[in-house]
């Protein structure tokens, strides 16, 4: 049971190239989230899931997609990246809506 | 105003002491609350939930104040490993995250 794990730990993408965040869950979970934590801030949800098949989006999802084919899977789409998208990423999953989450570790993202 | 405020910090404190942080929630119709843990470079964790009727583990005591909006952590007999960012999150419709309180416990 790896709980949530997200690929990679480290990117350094350079402006306008495109990227995808990975994040799988191995928990059944049906709610899985993006958020973005920048320093001194709180984490930002930037877009999430009730089950496969169903996004919608959070506080900040301006230049980000996301899909849901699987109940596993739940990547992240930068499709141009820019300087304000450097931040650390967090995916979590939760089994119900207000139910506790389950954290990955992490994807520190650097755009230059 | 922010959701869910909280003072940066950082609080620096000896080993041993009690510490204190507070969060305050602007969404009355928050239904749950919860404290976090994050060590520097790695995901939060769960500390523990937070009760109207308060609740304790081990060295921390979490408590709800519903009529003024909110919530404190108390820390006693600090460890050095207690050094982390505390953040206070609410849910309501979606969970909402505070910044962060930075706790550092010196030698």
């Amino acid at each position: 049971n790896a709980g949530v794990t997200q690929t990679p730990k480290f990117r350094i993408l350079k402006i306008g190239q495109s990227m995808t965040l990975q994040c799988t869950q191995d928990m059944n979970h049906n709610y899985m989230y993006w958020y973005r934590q920048d320093p001194g801030m709180g984490l930002k949800l930037i877009y999430y899931s009730v089950g496969a098949g169903i996004t919608d989006k959070g506080e900040v999802p301006n230049g980000y997609n996301v899909s849901r084919s699987t109940t596993e899977d739940f990547p992240l789409r930068l499709e141009l990246a820019a300087p304000s998208q450097t931040s650390v990423y967090f995916c979590a999953s939760s089994y119900l809506s207000g139910n506790l989450y389950t954290f990955g570790s992490g994807t520190r993202l650097t755009v230059v | 105003r922010k959701e869910v405020e909280q003072d940066p910090g950082p609080f620096n404190v000896p080993e041993g002491a009690t510490v204190a942080f507070n969060c305050t929630y602007s969404n009355s119709a928050s239904q749950s609350f919860f404290w976090y843990r994050q060590d520097c470079r790695k995901e939060p964790k769960l500390l523990m939930s937070v009760y109207s009727s308060g609740n304790e583990d081990g060295r921390f005591t979490a408590q709800l104040n519903r009529a003024s909006q909110y919530i404190s952590l108390l820390i006693r007999d600090s460890k050095l490993s207690d050094s982390a960012t505390y953040l206070c999150v609410a849910f309501g419709q979606n969970f909402v995250f505070g910044p962060g309180t930075r706790l550092s416990v010196l030698p």
